[in-house]
């Protein structure tokens, strides 16, 4: 089975709330994972980045935990804006033998902010 | 400095023709993955390129394949087209290979009829 896999596949926010978007994966010996965005018609575009050894990171408005005991990953986004309006990814960098990694992708949650 | 850059954007081809799509990573940038994105299947690992090598393959028949030229840059191919092919190709490229972020290209939307 896939080793990432999001909570909620669908996340409806009003405008200026906190967002929370969650993923859990399966790999412990994992050392990095990544949360992505996907607007319409583009490729991924990077958020923000947590390595094994932190539980926690901050960036502009957004704000990565790191559960490493239940293999758990949150995106936090402060006062959320219609901009922020897409599918959002967790992604896992899995080691696969050699000096090899692979990113795997979860599912994806849709966020929607309502004005 | 310029992103990850994908051509062409959309292709529309027929079952048992191939196709090629191209990649520029981000300038210094020297390893090249390719993923491809689907509805039912979300994004799924093609293969990696490193200093022109292949380093790192997904779950896919050969008649995907790829290659990278001496300025880092990409291609992919697929042979035989099947129905099934139809989906969105993201090149990402990275400074390097092991934990290293990986920047996404806007995608190639291809469609098999």
């Amino acid at each position: 089975g896939e080793s990432v896999g999001l909570h909620l596949p669908t996340l409806s926010v009003q405008e200026g709330d906190n967002s929370i978007i969650n993923c859990a994966y399966s790999n412990s010996a994992s050392d990095y994972f990544i949360w992505y965005k996907q607007e319409s018609g583009k490729g991924p575009q990077f958020i923000i980045d947590i390595r094994s050894n932190m539980d926690k990171r901050q960036g502009q408005r957004v704000t990565v935990l790191l559960n490493k005991t239940v293999k758990h990953l949150s995106l936090q986004i402060a006062a959320t804006q219609p901009g922020d309006s897409a599918v959002y990814f967790c992604a896992e960098n899995v080691y696969s033998g050699g000096s090899n990694y692979k990113l795997t992708f979860g599912k994806g949650t849709l966020l929607t902010v309502n004005p | 400095k310029a992103g990850v850059t994908q051509t062409p954007r959309y292709l529309i081809k027929t079952r048992g023709q191939q196709v090629t799509l191209s990649c520029s990573p981000i300038s210094g940038h020297r390893s090249v993955s390719w993923y491809q994105q689907t509805p039912g299947q979300g994004l799924q690992f093609l293969f990696e390129y490193f200093s022109e090598t292949q380093r790192n393959k997904g779950n896919f028949p050969g008649r995907f394949s790829g290659r990278q030229f001496s300025n880092s840059r990409s291609e992919m191919n697929v042979s035989t087209l099947e129905l099934g092919d139809s989906a969105l190709y993201l090149c990402a490229s990275s400074r390097s290979r092991g934990a290293d972020t990986q920047y996404f290209g806007p995608g190639t939307r291809l469609t098999v009829l």
